[in-house]
């Protein structure tokens, strides 16, 4: 059974950087059959895909975050990464880590549980 | 980007009605269309993907159709557990987007 678990600070300073730990467990990072990525939930809100990183390093992320997001891997570990600079109130949201397959499967099968990020002073 | 527009944004139905839900791309998409179920406090759970394939798991009331821009999701007989939101996602290109969700409520 593949899971994903996320972790990292609940409570982040503007202006500071967001920074996420998702676990994977059940299947390998490295096997290179998946993409892994981060989405988004503001508090009563819809979905917002942030980006996605393949086994290869390859990454591609959502022009709407400006450039403040990096997406990196850590196979020997099976974890992957979020890091969201320069963040404000609107940052504020449950993030999810999820994976997705190649061309003719692109849909997130695996989510992680989600966890919350409040960006406050 | 490809924007995704749903209707209704909510709807109220009785156990056993047949439910429809539609999902409409700025752009043709193909049949790179998902749909996702999340309950209050739940991630999303794949339901539907490449617009008419059943996810292993999902009771088959839960059915889609569409190409192109026009898309639905119908639930044959509504049950009390399907309570909840639903979202159309297109897998065409990146960013990858999602509808705003359609609230799904039990009279």
């Amino acid at each position: 059974q593949v899971r994903l678990q996320e972790s990292g600070p609940g409570l982040v300073k503007p202006s500071q950087t967001l920074s996420l730990t998702c676990t994977v467990s059940g299947d390998s990072i490295s096997s290179g059959s998946y993409y892994w990525t981060w989405i988004r939930q503001p508090a009563g809100k819809g979905l917002e895909w942030i980006g996605r990183m393949y086994t290869s390093g390859s990454t591609n992320y959502n022009p709407s975050l400006k450039g403040r997001v990096t997406i990196s891997v850590d196979t020997s570990k099976n974890q992957f990464f979020l890091k969201l600079s320069s963040v404000t109130a609107a940052d504020t949201a449950v993030y999810y880590c999820a994976r997705h397959g190649g061309s003719g499967q692109v849909f997130f099968d695996y989510w992680g549980q989600g966890t919350l990020v409040t960006v406050s002073s | 980007d490809i924007q995704m527009t749903q209707s209704p944004s909510s709807l109220s139905a009785s156990v056993g009605d047949r439910v429809t839900i539609t999902c409409r791309a700025s752009q043709s998409i193909t049949t790179d269309l998902n749909w996702y179920q999340q309950q209050p406090e739940k991630a999303p759970k794949l339901l539907i993907y490449a617009a008419s394939n059943l996810q292993s798991g999902v009771p088959s009331r839960f059915s889609g159709s569409g190409s192109g821009t026009d898309f639905t999701l119908s639930i044959s007989s509504l049950q009390p557990e399907d309570s909840a939101f639903y979202y159309c996602q297109q897998s065409y290109s990146t960013p990858y987007t999602f509808g705003q969700g359609t609230k799904v409520e039990i009279k």
